[in-house]
């Protein structure tokens, strides 16, 4: 186990609703990053999160946002959901430091369906 | 661009070395990362390589040619839970992590 833990475990939403899933990183560490794995595919980032303002951004549109908290919890927001939208959605943590390299710990994903 | 390929899928028998090759283009370089995922679960890490040259760990081993932008994932006597899929992912200067499709490996008694 890696101490990251997310919520929901599951959840089916329709086209059109908004979603908000819940990250808890591991303790210590500062970064939070999303990712969204589709079925028999790599992870693709969504975006990062560096004491709580966003650190970088992947090819996602601007109805995936995120917020990161002083506890260095994270969310992920997705408005207007789309059919495509149905993924594993995973979160990470890591500690950034100067001349580290950036080992991510992986939470146990959020599956989300759309219908 | 960025692309990282790796086979999409591989099979061995159990107590065989087996080796997963990954190659990349990408724009910045932090180091290379393997993980393993088992179905239905998250990534866990296994190895990260930044120099050129072989990590050995356990079973497992990984290397890593900067200037061929090449790298693989060595599993020796492999085992039935051996059984997963094996990320290979890029380290970019801006700290994320780019991943490649996977490769599923199926290990058979």
């Amino acid at each position: 186990e890696t101490g990251v833990t997310q919520s929901p475990t599951h959840l089916i939403k329709t086209r059109g609703q908004q979603v908000t899933l819940r990250c808890s990183s591991q303790s210590g560490h500062n970064t939070v990053s999303w990712y969204q794995q589709a079925l028999g595919q790599g992870p693709q980032f969504i975006f990062q999160y560096y004491r709580e303002e966003e650190n970088g951004r992947g090819n996602f549109p601007p109805r995936f946002s995120g917020l990161q908290f002083p506890n260095y919890s994270s969310e992920l927001n997705v408005n207007a959901l789309e059919l495509d939208d149905s993924a594993l959605y995973l979160c990470a943590s890591s500690l950034v430091l100067a001349g580290g390299h950036n080992e991510q710990f992986f939470g146990p994903g959020t599956r989300l369906t759309v219908l | 661009g960025q692309n990282i390929d790796q086979p999409t899928e591989m099979t061995a028998t159990e107590g065989a070395i087996v080796q997963i090759n990954c190659t990349y283009q990408t724009s910045g370089f932090n180091g290379l990362f393997w993980y393993q995922q088992h179905a239905g679960e998250a990534p866990t890490f296994l190895s990260y390589n930044v120099l050129d040259g072989l990590e050995e760990k356990g079973r497992f081993s990984s290397f890593l040619s900067r200037s061929k932008g090449y790298s693989y994932l060595l599993l020796k006597e492999l085992q039935m839970k051996d059984s997963a899929s094996y990320l290979c992912a890029v380290g970019s200067n801006t700290g994320k992590l780019i991943f490649g499709q996977g490769t599923t490996l199926q290990v058979k008694p």
